[in-house]
């Protein structure tokens, strides 16, 4: 079974511009969740979709933006890009509900991206 | 609430010998505990996970983590490190049954001395 895939690995944006990042979680899999991860503040939730619908949302600026497809596909989007948003960016499906015992994330090897 | 701490950002160990990363965590509710492996560049794997069937939590790669309610602990045990484990490790929280957002230690980085 193919795991999470993340497009594309790495990203060079600059301040001002917007990014899509593309998350294609397991095959049955109907939760997807983003984290951001950066050497300063570690890893922190950003949004979790269940059968397109948000489910739970992260303490982030409405600049970040996420929605999931019918397939579960999820894409997030940040607009009006700033330095701070550099951080590898994590995308998670899970069978059930994020954070049930009995339903793990499996995680996705992340986005990079740069900001400049 | 919930909130977990990881005491150690870094430890180091020479192969062959015992790893012990430490977690303490809060929950006001019967909480869920996992522990996650991630290695350069690369997303998160699960090592095992605390679901209230037994304390003692064998995962994969040798690891254990044992739940201590009394304590709220959920320390990470290897009795023999390998060049392989030298990695980040998280210690994540979840709120029980309920599902839902988990939250995250700050992570603890294992080096294996030669």
């Amino acid at each position: 079974k193919a795991g999470v895939t993340q497009t594309p690995r790495y990203l060079i944006k600059t301040r001002g511009q917007q990014v899509t990042l593309s998350c294609s979680p397991i095959s049955g899999h109907r939760s997807v969740s983003w984290y951001q991860q950066t050497p300063g503040q570690g890893l922190q939730f950003l949004f979790e979709y269940f059968s397109e619908t948000q489910r739970n949302k992260g303490n982030f600026p409405g600049r970040f933006s996420g929605r999931q497809f019918s397939n579960s596909r999820s894409e997030m989007n940040v607009s009006t890009l700033e330095l701070g948003d550099s951080a590898l960016y994590l995308c998670a499906s899970s069978l059930g509900f994020t954070g049930q015992p009995n339903s793990p994330l499996h995680f996705g090897n992340g986005t990079r991206l740069t900001v400049t | 609430a919930q909130s977990v701490t990881q005491l150690d950002s870094h430890v180091s160990v020479s192969e062959g010998t015992p790893v012990l990363l430490r977690c303490n965590y809060s929950s006001s509710y019967s909480p869920s505990l996992f522990w996650y492996v991630q290695h350069p560049n690369k997303g998160l794997q699960l090592l095992l996970k605390y679901t209230s069937a037994a304390t003692l939590v064998k995962g994969i790669n040798g690891f254990e983590a044992e739940f201590k309610k009394s304590e709220t602990s959920f320390h990470l045990t290897k009795p023999s490190a390998h060049m392989s484990d030298a990695a980040e490790y998280f210690c994540v929280v979840s709120r029980g049954n309920a599902g839902n957002m988990l939250t995250f230690g700050g992570g603890t980085r294992l080096m294996v001395k030669p």
